[in-house]
Parts: C-alpha cells; structure tokens; sequence
C-alpha cells in the first residue's frame, strides 16, 4: 500500500511565524502535490513537483513556498504565516506524469494561525 | 471559474437506499474523472473512476456513470450504509494542463449522511 505521511496532524502557530510542513512518501512516486482545503471550498491545489528540484504553481501559490531536495519529500513553507492560512493541508502523490494516476492523500495537517 | 461543480453541498439518505452524488464539469478537454471520498480528520481515499471512453464503471455498491454530451457524471451507492457517510470529491483531469498531465481539478464537495 501506498504511504503518504506528513509530519504533524495538528499544529498551532501564531502570525508571522516560518512554518514548516513536512510530506514523506514511500512508493517511489515521480508526483507530489500540496492542497488546501476549507469548508465550501473544496481542494484548492498550492503547488505541485513532478520532479527532484522541481516546482510549479498551482492555483493559489501566494503566501506559500515549497521545497523538493528528494524524490520522496515534498515540503511546504509558510514563509509569515497568516490567520487566513488556517486550513487543513493536505499532501499527495501520485506515479508518473503524463499519465492518469490516482493521487494518494495524506491524513492531513490542521493548521491553526493565532 | 469553477470547472468542476457539485451543486450539492449535502445530502442525506436512508440506510439501504440508493445515494446519487452528482458532478457536472465545463472543461472538454477533461477526459478522466475520479471520485473521492473523505472522512473528517482524514486525507481523501480514491473510491472510482472512469475514462471518457467509457459511459459506466462498476465497482461494487458504487457505479460511475459519464454522459459526456451533458458534461455530467454521477455516482450510485446502492445500497448505501451509515459507513458510506462522508464528503465525496469529485475530480477530474484533462489531456494536457498547462503541460502538466495529471493534475487534478477537484469539485468543492458533497457531505452525504446515511441515516440508519
């Protein structure tokens, strides 16, 4: 079975402060994504890498960064945080790019910003 | 622009009866569709999906059925139990994105209760 995990379920942070969270998979997955999600809002999609170093924006890339130094971490940076990016956040990976693979989520970390 | 709906934020049926999710899209160019189901405190799990070559996919209590001329797609519990209730993500994916094949645009939701 495909493992996501991400390194906290809840966390508490309080305005400005750098945060950091963390997504480990274990399937060797090429793919790897970073969602918000907010009540009525679905799953917004932050920033996505389909590769080792590499990044792109999804669709509300603003106030966030990522890093992908190995294929099997994926983390995202809340350079000052806000208490508008008090969400859950979710992590997922799926296999190759180019073509239709489920995407595997992790349980998620429910950030609060004071 | 939302280019996929779930015009239902909620839903509610009872214990043995068949549940209907539905999903409507905008976007021709999507050609794969997924749903997935979501318990509170908990990340999405992929329940089905279903190509545009296809009009229907069967796994067991759950059928996805894609009526591409209307740019529909539905989802059948039958029949539905109390453990069926969670938030139910519609999502699709087209051919090419921006050159990023793969990438998921999800619907905002559907919050189904199976009352027993």
């Amino acid at each position: 079975d495909v493992k996501v995990t991400q390194s906290s379920r809840y966390l508490v942070k309080r305005t400005g402060e750098k945060v950091f969270l963390e997504c480990v998979q274990d399937m060797d997955h090429e793919n790897m994504f970073w969602y918000r999600q907010d009540p009525g809002l679905g799953l917004r999609l932050i920033y996505f890498s389909y590769d080792v170093k590499m990044k792109e924006k999804g669709d509300i890339p603003e106030g966030y960064s990522v890093s992908r130094e190995k294929k099997e971490r994926f983390s995202l940076i809340l350079e000052s945080a806000s208490t508008n990016q008090t969400s859950m956040y979710l992590c997922a990976s799926s296999l190759i790019a180019g073509a239709y693979n489920e995407q595997f989520f992790g349980p998620g970390t429910r950030l609060t910003v004071l | 622009d939302q280019q996929v709906k779930q015009n239902s934020p909620s839903l509610s049926v009872q214990e043995g009866r068949i549940s209907i999710l539905n999903c409507d899209y905008t976007n021709s160019m999507f050609d794969y569709f997924l749903w997935y189901k979501k318990y509170p405190a908990e990340g999405p799990t992929f329940l089905i999906s279903i190509s545009s070559i296809k009009d229907k996919n069967e796994d067991g209590r759950f059928t996805v059925f894609l009526n591409k001329s209307a740019k529909h797609l539905s989802l059948h519990i039958v029949p539905s139990q109390p453990g069926d209730s969670a938030v139910y993500f519609c999502a699709a994916t087209p051919r090419n994105y921006g050159g990023s094949q793969g990438n998921l645009i999800f619907g905002k939701g559907t919050k189904l209760s199976v009352k027993p």
